[in-house]
């Protein structure tokens, strides 16, 4: 199974409302990021939160990391049509190969926002 | 601007063709990845390398090789292709070796195998 799991998986929302999307693993990690992939496309990096953090902020992106329930959570404010996308996490607690950790991805949320 | 190039964004073999996909990176960046992505699945790894003619295997490399030559290019070989091979292909590079950096990936090869 995957170390990071969205839910999640799909999410419809309006225009201006907020998209709240979680993300849960199995292991301790060092660090936990947030990627975004429009359709069809490669994935852009959001946002990294580390093992000592709780809650970091990018512009409209709040990202909060709770170790201890070993789950992370997105939240875009204020959404536009433009944020439609798939949202991933991933973390880094994979450490099975000899060129350290890698980073392990889980299977993202679809979120859509109708205009 | 970080710049991950790959050389097709669709491509269509037949089961058995050998095929080649290219990665290209412009800034320098140590690490190299190729992952897979399919509905359901998520990103799966394929085969990473931290330097020139370095290569590990990631989580699925069966079926896969790879080829590290110049730091700047990592390209992913289906030796044999097989139709369970269709998906997309991404390629991501990062900075700083042995550690988890943010990556930066490329716009994707959606490979169909007929």
């Amino acid at each position: 199974s995957q170390q990071g799991e969205e839910d999640p998986q799909a999410l419809s929302i309006q225009e201006g409302e907020n998209a709240t999307m979680n993300c849960s693993y199995k292991t301790s990690i060092n660090n936990l990021q947030w990627y975004r992939q429009n359709s069809g496309r490669g994935l852009v990096h959001l946002i990294l939160i580390r093992s000592n953090e709780r809650e970091k902020h990018s512009g409209r992106l709040r990202v909060t990391l709770d170790t201890s329930k070993k789950s992370s959570s997105l939240l875009i404010t204020a959404s536009r049509a433009a944020d439609t996308a798939s949202y991933f996490c991933a973390t880094d607690a994979k450490p099975n190969y000899n060129a350290g950790n890698m980073l392990t991805f889980g299977g993202g949320t679809r979120l859509m926002v109708k205009p | 601007d970080v710049k991950v190039t790959q050389s097709s964004r669709y491509l269509v073999k037949r089961t058995g063709e050998k095929v080649f996909l290219e990665c290209v990176q412009d800034m320098d960046h140590e690490n190299m990845f190729w992952y897979r992505q399919d509905p359901g699945l998520g990103l799966r790894l394929i085969y990473f390398s931290y330097d020139v003619k370095m290569k590990e295997k990631g989580d699925i490399p069966e079926g896969y090789s790879v080829s590290r030559e110049k730091k700047e290019r990592f390209s992913l070989i289906l030796e044999s292709a097989s139709t369970n091979q269709t998906s997309m292909y991404l390629c991501a590079s990062s900075h700083i070796p042995r550690t988890v950096e943010t990556q930066y990936f490329g716009p994707g090869t959606r490979l169909l195998v007929l």
